[in-house]
């Protein structure tokens, strides 16, 4: 059964200090996965999207990276406002699309 | 402005008074979606359309109805609302199917509360 796990579910972190973000994911094939950013009472918004093993993307102090069995979110010197839910998602070759619960994260000044 | 627009945004409602929450995109996107987010289960897909006319069940569609006679507006129709519908929903559109990796655009939300 194809599915997806985020971890941890919510993370609090101080202003600077870098963490990582996990998205663990059993699929029979994957088309792609996909990293969201949602903000309290605001739909999710895309960042990445990566497709085979070994991909990184980035964006300003977010670095998506992709393993066969997980992709991480890497969050360098992060400041109050990248404070969200991120959300992970994955396109399986049937098609469908599975969200991962989310990871809450909190950056204090 | 590329976007997705919902409404309403919060509606409370009695137990089998039908209702329908609005969606409608500006970006000519042809697969629009609808999902239900509720906490510890994450978003759910209730109905897809893949274009005008053209319509499917994602992973919950129960209790729910869609139509598609417009590119534009993909309206969610609750025709006798149960408390179990008490959620969060989300309408997203892309211009290909989701699954296909393309990327989605989502609304803003609409909050409701069925009692």
């Amino acid at each position: 059964e194809d599915q997806v796990t985020q971890s941890p579910e919510a993370l609090r972190l101080q202003e600077g200090e870098s963490s990582s973000l996990n998205c663990s994911y059993t699929v029979s094939g994957l088309r792609g996965l996909f990293w969201y950013r949602q903000d309290p009472g605001k739909g999710p918004e895309f960042l990445f999207t990566l497709y085979s093993a070994g991909e990184e993307k980035e964006k300003e102090r977010l670095k998506a990276t992709l393993t066969k069995k997980e992709s991480f979110l890497h969050i360098t010197a992060p400041k109050p406002e990248d404070s969200a839910t991120y959300l992970c998602a994955f396109s399986s070759n049937t098609g469908k699309l599975i969200f991962g619960q989310g990871t809450t994260l909190q950056v204090k000044p | 402005e590329a976007q997705v627009t919902q409404n309403p945004r919060y509606l409370i409602t009695v137990t089998g008074k039908k209702l329908t929450v609005t969606c409608s995109q500006n970006m000519n996107h042809e697969y629009m979606s609808w999902y239900r987010q509720d906490p510890g289960l994450g978003l759910r897909q209730i109905y897809y359309s893949m274009n005008v006319e053209v319509t499917d069940k994602g992973d919950v569609p129960e209790g729910y109805k869609v139509s598609r006679k417009e590119k534009r507006n993909f309206p969610l129709i609750l025709e006798s609302p149960s408390p179990n519908q008490t959620s969060l929903y989300f309408c997203a559109s892309s211009l290909r199917p989701a699954g296909d990796s393309y990327e989605q655009y989502f609304g803003p939300g609409t909050r409701l509360t069925v009692t």
